[in-house]
């Protein structure tokens, strides 16, 4: 099944602690993308991937890191947690031309 | 500046009725829009894109260049419609060559029964 896959679901996690949030695609998309969703902001994208070793900063990038070592892969990194990072993330990829497939989202309260 | 407006937050229709959720769209060269749906604790699902001209659940869209819009319409409303709906463009990134997805604040569409 084509799918763009996240984990974990859920986490909590204490300020300053680093994490990383997994993503990874098995339809050999070229673009992938972090979305963060906060309630009256929408998405906000965070950082994007044109193809592998290709990055770039989205809207919103401070306090993120991304890496696209293989193709399938687009992890999300922070270093160092801060309460206002607590918020609803999606990962999604697509193909030149086409719409997005979006992770099922993780859940992040940084505490 | 690269824009997506969804001007409405939400908006409660009865079932049967006819929708249209708004986007207007700020952006210089040739648009590529899209409508993505999100149903209640479910990820986002792309509903429509204008390239193709589809019509998904009964939902279609139409660009108009000169209003700068893409609003998105269904002639009945249904129940099951109720969701948050976003409307999407891909702009060019801040580096050559890149490209990126603009997301507006999305509506959220309640059907009455």
């Amino acid at each position: 099944e084509a799918q763009v896959t996240q984990n974990p679901r859920y986490l909590i996690t204490v300020t300053g602690k680093k994490l990383t949030v997994t993503c990874s695609q098995n339809m050999n998309h070229e673009y992938m993308s972090w979305y963060r969703q906060d309630p009256g902001l929408g998405l906000r994208q965070i950082y994007y991937s044109m193809n592998v070793e290709v990055t770039d900063k989205g809207d919103v990038p401070e306090g993120y890191k991304v890496s696209r070592k293989e193709k399938r892969n687009f992890p999300l990194i922070l270093e160092s947690p801060s309460p206002n990072q607590t918020s609803l993330y999606f990962c999604a990829s697509s193909a030149t031309g086409l719409g997005y497939t979006f992770g099922s989202g993780t859940r992040l309260t940084v505490v | 500046a690269q824009r997506v407006t969804q001007p409405e937050k939400l908006l409660s229709v009865f079932k049967g009725a006819p929708v249209e959720l708004k986007c207007n769209y700020s952006y210089s060269g040739s648009p590529e829009l899209f409508w993505y749906v999100q149903y209640s604790r479910q990820r986002l699902q792309l509903l429509l894109r204008h390239i193709s001209r589809e019509s998904i659940k009964g939902f279609t869209a139409d660009l108009n260049k000169g209003e700068t819009s893409f609003h998105l319409k269904k002639p009945f409303a249904q129940e099951e419609d109720s969701a948050m709906y976003y409307c999407a463009l891909r702009s060019t990134g801040t580096t050559s060559g890149t490209y990126k997805y603009i997301f507006g604040t999305g509506t959220r569409l309640k059907v009455l029964a």
